[in-house]
């Protein structure tokens, strides 16, 4: 198993500029979720799906799409980049965040995005 | 909405002294995880808690959930220096389904 793949590992954008960041897992994972990472701040969640054909909001979903069309990918569409989406974008998969027994969630490496 | 608080922010110990981070949430939690994130890399698992006044260990890990469901920490015993890194407690509401993070503790430690 692959687990949690992500794509691009680096991303260099203009403002104004779109783009998609990858996450696959492989696991067979219903839950699947984006995080962004910025120092001080921990990983705040941007979207979240819990199947295919579902997702909602976390708590800073503004400038981000989403999409859940299979249960392996969940991809992260910035519309138009700003600079303060320079970040860290984790994508992260689990079983079921409310099964107790498989609620451990599993991050992809990460991306590493910045918006000029 | 739901807030995960945790501190202290950075914590600088010297090799053998213990460590311990604290998790307060502004709501009742079904469960709380704990994720170690090393200089670079991604958050890994730890543990997940679910029940009221839950103790679990792993080797010179300790951690609590608290009585109330709303608090949690993490001890460590004698650090080591593979323990440097950055500890975060994620919260899950009870009812929901999104899992909020902590800010995170930075973990230093001096051989």
């Amino acid at each position: 198993n692959a687990g949690v793949t992500q794509t691009p590992k680096f991303q260099v954008l203009k403002t104004g500029q779109s783009m998609t960041l990858q996450c696959a897992q492989d696991m067979n994972h219903e839950y699947m979720s984006w995080y962004r990472q910025d120092p001080g701040m921990g990983l705040r969640l941007i979207h979240y799906s819990v199947g295919a054909g579902i997702t909602d909001q976390g708590e800073v979903p503004n400038g981000y799409n989403v999409s859940r069309s299979t249960t392996e990918d969940f991809p992260l569409r910035l519309l138009s980049a700003a600079p303060s989406q320079t970040s860290v974008y984790f994508c992260a998969s689990s079983y079921s965040p409310v099964d107790r027994a498989k609620s451990e969630q599993y991050f992809g490496p990460g991306t590493r995005l910045t918006v000029t | 909405g739901q807030q995960v608080m945790q501190i202290p922010q950075y914590q600088h110990v010297q090799e053998g002294e213990d460590f311990t981070t604290y998790c307060n949430s502004s709501t009742t939690l079904s469960n709380i995880q704990w994720y170690k994130q090393r200089p670079g890399g991604h958050p890994v698992f730890l543990i997940q808690l679910v029940k009221s006044g839950e103790v679990k260990k792993q080797k010179r890990l300790t951690f609590q959930f608290g009585e109330a469901k709303k608090n949690s920490s993490l001890h460590i015993t004698a650090t080591q220096t593979t323990d440097v890194g950055t500890y975060f407690c994620a919260g899950l509401r009870s009812g929901g389904f999104k899992t909020i993070f902590g800010a995170g503790t930075r973990l230093f430690v001096k051989a």
